[in-house]
């Protein structure tokens, strides 16, 4: 079954603009909630991540959202630039263990 | 720090051949994860080790697929006989369990079987 849904598919934002990706998952037994970065060609790699005692985390331009009581969290990435053109994924890691299941990914393009 | 390292970086084989991928974990991490990723199925956890042990291969698709740490710096994903739908980008990563649950990746092996 699928425990996490991200949205959107597919995103296109201009340079300066913020770009929005979302995230829902179905099962509250989860701990740890990264946002994975993967450029063409290469693996993913972690952005940010963030814990469910806090609602939001912020490093640099990027920033989490977080909403316990509607399952849901969300990357904010500010002042988008076209170096930020790439796949994002969300992510979810279970209590009991490590494993990570991941969104479906959001090909995000900032145009100059 | 060299990161995970993954061999080969590309694989072109022949249906019912096996197929073996390689990992080299980050030095002093305990964990090591084997993904696949294709269009259809995104990113997909096929198995984890921990301090060399499988801890959960619920992700393994079928028996073709075997994986093994025979010690903490080197692990194989088998796949024997292959088959054309097999064809995916291989990815290993790794993490230091015991503190952190950052997941490092290697840069994948696209695997084509033809």
């Amino acid at each position: 079954q699928q425990q996490v849904k991200q949205s959107p598919q597919s995103l296109i934002v201009q340079k300066g603009g913020i770009s929005i990706i979302n995230c829902a998952y179905e099962n509250t037994a989860f701990d740890y909630f990264p946002w994975y970065q993967q450029f063409p060609g290469k693996g993913p790699a972690l952005l940010i991540a963030i814990r469910p005692d806090v609602s939001e985390k912020k490093e640099g331009r990027f920033t989490i959202s977080f909403n316990k009581s509607a399952k849901q969290f969300s990357l904010h990435i500010m002042d988008s630039q076209p170096g930020d053109s790439a796949t994002y994924f969300c992510a979810v890691k279970e209590t009991s263990g490590s494993r990570l299941t991941f969104g479906e990914g959001t090909q995000l393009t900032v145009n100059p | 720090d060299a990161g995970v390292i993954q061999s080969p970086r590309h694989e072109v084989t022949e249906m019912g051949q096996e197929v073996t991928l390689r990992c080299k974990p980050i030095s002093g991490h305990n964990s090591l994860f084997w993904y696949r990723q294709t269009m259809m199925r995104g990113l997909e956890l096929l198995i984890y080790f921990n301090n060399n042990v499988p801890i959960d291969d619920s992700g393994m698709p079928e028996d073709r697929f075997s994986a093994k740490m025979p010690n903490a710096s080197f692990s194989t994903l088998k796949i024997q006989p292959s088959e054309p739908r097999d064809s995916a980008v291989y990815f290993c990563a790794s993490s230091y369990s015991t503190s952190s649950d950052t997941q490092y990746f290697g840069p994948g092996t696209r695997l084509t079987v033809l």
